[in-house]
């Protein structure tokens, strides 16, 4: 059973868009909430996370929100850049293990 | 650059082998996840090693085991290999007393099984 819902699974949009990608889960205990951008080839590099008892984080052009009550969360990437093309997971971890989504691949068209 | 090496970055292997994949953490990191991530699946968390012992499990079979070794190198051993083992291999190191934040992946191992 999939512990983090991601969608869309694909996206494009042009070069200074807003890409937005959503993520849902249903375990209350999750208490840490990262995003990680994967390119071809690499491992996950680690891009923003949040905690739960935050609505909205900030860092450079990514945002997370964050509704605890629906237990949802979305990473929203202002001004995106063609170099910004690769494939984003979102997580929710309590403990030891994370819980990943099943990716979203973002390509920026410049 | 990542401070967690892994190797090999791909390998072939027939079905019933075993394989031992390898993961160089940088120093102080006493703290190993391992992840299988399938093509276009995101990563699925097989184990958690601390301090050379396993301290937290994912769903996955006991022909996946682990090593852990004092000089923040560790292992993942498949055997008997499944068609369906092969996947990306990930390794992902944090510090001591770090929180789940300060989790640092390698670049995995591709492992194709045939």
């Amino acid at each position: 059973q999939q512990q983090v819902k991601q969608s869309p699974q694909s996206l494009i949009v042009q070069k200074g868009g807003i890409p937005i990608i959503n993520c849902a889960y249903e375990n209350t205990a999750f208490d840490y909430f990262p995003w990680y951008q994967q390119f071809p080839g690499k491992g996950p590099a680690l891009l923003i996370a949040i905690r739960p008892d935050v609505s909205e984080k900030k860092e450079g052009r990514f945002t997370i929100s964050f509704n605890k009550s629906a237990k949802q969360f979305s990473l929203h990437i202002m001004d995106s850049q063609p170099g910004d093309s690769a494939t984003y997971f979102c997580a929710a971890s309590s403990g030891n293990q994370f819980y990943f989504g099943t990716g979203t691949s973002l390509t920026v068209i410049p | 650059e990542t401070g967690v090496t892994q190797s090999p970055t791909h390998l072939i292997k027939t079905r019933g082998q075993q394989v031992t994949l390898r993961c160089s953490s940088q120093s102080g990191h006493n703290t190993v996840s391992w992840y299988q991530q399938a093509l276009g699946q995101g990563p699925q968390f097989i184990f958690q090693y601390y301090r050379e012992e396993e301290n937290g499990r994912g769903n996955f079979p006991p022909r996946f085991s682990g090593l852990q070794f004092p000089n923040y190198s560790s292992e993942l051993i498949v055997n008997a290999l499944e068609l369906d083992d092969s996947a990306l291999y990930l390794c992902a190191s944090r510090e001591k007393g770090g929180r789940n934040y300060g989790y640092t992946f390698g670049s995995g191992t591709r492992l194709t099984v045939v």
